[in-house]
C-alpha cells in the first residue's frame, strides 16, 4: 500500500546543530508540506513543494530549508537548532490536481533541542 | 492571509450526547474547508470535508455546515463514543491552491 513515512520518529539533538528530518511518500503526489505541532498553535506550515525542485515558504520558515530533487522525497533541515525550535513535526502530500485537495499525512517526528 | 479561528480549545461530553466545533476563517476566497481528526500518537486524518457551493454535509454521525456569509463553518458529531476522543482542527483554503490554513485544534473528550 502506498504510504507517507517520516525518520526518525524521535531525534534529540543539541543547540547548534544541523539536523535533518526525513518524509517519503510512496503516492507519487506532487504536492508535500511540513509542518510543525505546538500547543495552542495547531499546524503552522514551515514550508511547502508542488513539484520537483520547488519549494516555497510557509508561515514559520525561519531556521528552516527544504529541497526536492526527486518526487517522492522532502527532506526538512534546521541549519542550527535552536530550543525554540522543539515541536513536532509533520509531513504530508496531496496529489494536487484539480479538486483533489487531501492531505495525507504521516506519524510525525517529535524532535527536542536542548 | 487567511487566518481560522477554531473554538472550544477543549471539550468533554458524555457518550451518547453531541458535539460541536466552530471555526471561523477570514478570507472571503477560501473555498474548501477540511476538517482532521487525530489520534494520539498518530498525523491527522482527513474527517471530513466541504466545498463553498454546500451548505451541509453528512456522513453518518458527523455532519459539517458552513455559513458563507458570516464565514464560519462547523462541526458536528452526534451519539458520540469514546472512540470519538481526539483532537479536532478545521482548516480553510482556496481553489487550485493546496495551502491549508488549520485551526488550533480542538481536545474532545467523551467519557463512558
Amino acid at each position: 500500500d502506498a504510504e507517507i513515512t517520516q525518520s526518525p520518529r524521535h531525534k534529540i539533538t543539541e543547540t547548534g546543530r544541523q539536523v535533518t528530518l526525513a518524509c517519503h511518500q510512496t503516492w507519487n503526489h506532487n504536492n508535500m508540506f511540513w509542518y510543525r505541532q505546538d500547543l495552542g498553535h495547531g499546524l503552522r506550515l514551515i514550508h511547502y513543494s508542488y513539484g520537483v525542485h520547488d519549494t516555497n515558504k510557509g508561515e514559520v520558515s525561519d531556521g528552516y530549508s527544504v529541497s526536492r530533487s526527486n518526487t517522492e522525497d522532502l527532506p526538512l533541515t534546521l541549519e542550527s537548532a535552536a530550543s525554540s525550535q522543539t515541536s513536532v513535526y509533520f509531513c504530508a502530500s496531496s496529489e494536487g490536481r484539480q479538486g483533489l485537495r487531501e492531505q495525507y499525512f504521516g506519524p510525525g517526528t517529535r524532535l527536542t533541542v536542548t | 492571509g487567511e487566518n481560522v479561528e477554531q473554538h472550544p480549545s477543549t471539550l468533554s461530553v458524555q457518550e451518547g450526547d453531541s458535539a460541536v466545533i466552530k471555526c471561523t476563517y477570514s478570507d472571503s476566497a477560501s473555498n474548501y474547508f477540511p476538517w482532521y481528526k487525530q489520534e494520539l500518537g498518530k498525523g491527522p486524518q482527513l474527517i471530513i470535508d466541504i466545498r463553498s457551493n454546500v451548505g451541509e454535509k453528512k456522513d453518518q454521525r458527523i455532519a459539517v455546515t458552513l455559513n458563507k456569509t458570516a464565514k464560519h463553518f462547523s462541526l458536528h458529531i452526534t451519539e458520540t463514543q469514546p472512540e470519538d476522543s481526539a483532537v479536532y482542527f478545521c482548516a480553510a483554503t482556496k481553489y487550485n491552491f493546496n495551502k491549508f490554513y488549520f485551526g488550533s485544534g480542538t481536545k474532545l473528550n467523551v467519557k463512558p
